[in-house]
């Protein structure tokens, strides 16, 4: 399974873009990169996907570079109920998530 | 819609005493995955039904764990007897399916079952 590497910590202030970035190095043609974060006492949240091309949906938006080597995700306007730890996932062709540590985002007012 | 259902949110054990852990995914959706998360680490995969046949279960420690997803719908987790390491988040959650690349179905999670073995 293709591995990930992100930040283990970024900070950011309300109201301005927050961008995470990963690497996947690793990453095959047929694979995607999924983003969920998990807030403190919760199950993961799903966020974006996409496979090559830049992808924004109401939460955020996905940016893969073109090689596939990595991707940013952002967050417009971030707010303080988005302080979380945000995954960045390579999904293999079965469907298997395999989490890394992620990045913790602590938002500030 | 609703969501994946867990329960219970929490328990308490002693070691090398049993629990169970119960869940419902979302209507309709044929693969189902358990997953444990320690404090401070991410998900890691136990195991993953596409309706009632395990299509992945390397991760999971078979000499206590077990698992099974009866009808295809609702599945139980069993721990038979806990040990200390064994206190962690169980997070079920569940996809339309999972096979084959072309298939793109997004994994939802339910909230989790806090397990404590003392």
């Amino acid at each position: 399974d293709a591995k990930t590497t992100q930040p283990p910590s970024m900070d950011c202030a309300e109201g301005r873009a927050a961008n995470l970035p990963c690497n996947h190095s690793t990453i095959s043609g047929n694979e995607y990169v999924y983003w969920y974060r998990q807030i403190h006492s919760q199950g993961p949240q799903y966020i974006i996907h996409g496979l090559k091309n830049n992808e924004t949906n109401e939460m955020a938006s996905l940016i893969i570079t073109e090689d596939r080597k990595s991707s940013t995700l952002i967050l417009p306007h971030a707010t303080l109920r988005d302080t979380a730890v945000y995954y960045c996932i390579v999904r293999n062709s079965y469907g298997k998530l395999t989490f890394g540590q992620g990045t913790i985002l602590t938002v500030h007012p | 819609e609703a969501g994946v259902a867990q329960s219970p949110r929490y328990k308490i054990i002693e070691k090398r005493q049993s629990v169970a852990f119960w869940c419902n995914p979302i209507s309709g959706h044929a693969t189902l995955y358990w997953y444990q998360q320690i404090l401070g680490q991410g998900p890691k995969l136990l195991i993953q039904f596409q309706n009632n046949g395990v299509v992945d279960d390397s991760q999971l420690p078979k000499d206590r764990f077990s698992a099974e997803r009866l009808k295809g719908v609702d599945s139980t987790l069993k721990i038979q007897p806990a040990k200390l390491e064994d206190s962690a988040v169980y997070l079920c959650a569940s996809s339309l399916e999972a096979s084959g690349g072309r298939t793109v179905d997004t994994q939802y999670f339910g909230p989790g079952t806090r397990l404590t073995v003392l």
